[in-house]
């Protein structure tokens, strides 16, 4: 059974801190690995895609991937309120598969 | 808006009814996903359609089917509605098959209650 696993939190940054957003994976034959921002109520909006070890930023986000030790995280520079949600880590092999999430509360 | 549309947005049955949900994929899209949500957990895969043809299904039980037309919207049923079928339902269109590097593209889910 392939799973993704997440720290389900919450996770509490003070605003304008670093949020740090961690997840493992299972399946070592994963290739592609997403983060996903999903809020209340509302369904999940891909933020993050990253495919090869190291790092890959866009604007505020940084995702980190380390194939050999099965990790991916999510980094969110300038926390703002509005970066509230739950984030979804999703690892693709022959279909994409989610973890049950991590949320995250900014405190203004 | 990802162009992914779903309806109903919202529905109620009782236990032991069938119930089909709807979706029109995004413009180019050929693959449509669908993924169930139970309350504070992750969108669990049910099934994948590619070009009508259902391609990869997760751990659920046979009462969850599907279908996709040739405009590539789909729909899945659900028979025998069981009280642990109530979740949020969603649709996810992609461009491709077996593309390991597939984003998906979320419509606004259908919330389905049973009681």
């Amino acid at each position: 059974q392939k799973e993704v696993e997440q720290n389900s939190g919450p996770l509490s940054v003070p605003e304008g801190a670093i949020a740090s957003l961690n997840c493992t994976y299972s399946d070592r034959g994963s290739q592609s690995f997403f983060w996903y921002r999903q809020y209340s109520g509302k369904s999940p909006e891909l933020i993050m895609s990253i495919y090869s070890n190291g790092d890959k930023e866009d604007g505020r986000f940084t995702a980190q991937l380390n194939k050999a030790s099965q990790y991916v995280s999510l980094l969110i520079r300038d926390s703002q309120p509005s970066d509230s949600a739950t984030y979804l880590c999703a690892v693709a092999d022959d279909k994409i598969i989610f973890g049950k999430g991590t949320r995250l509360h900014i405190l203004p | 808006e990802t162009g992914v549309t779903q309806s109903p947005t919202h529905l109620i049955k009782t236990r032991g009814q069938q119930v089909t949900l709807r979706c029109s994929s995004q413009s180019g899209h050929n693959t449509v996903s669908w993924y169930q949500q139970a309350l504070g957990q992750g969108p669990q895969f049910i099934f994948q359609y590619y070009r009508e043809e259902e391609n990869g299904r997760g751990n659920f039980p046979p009462r969850f089917s599907g279908l996709q037309f040739p405009n590539y919207s789909s729909e899945l049923n659900v028979n025998a509605l069981e009280l642990d079928d109530s979740a949020l339902y969603l649709c996810a269109s992609s461009s491709g098959q077996d593309d390991t590097n597939e984003k998906l593209f979320f419509g606004s889910g259908t919330q389905l209650s049973v009681l």
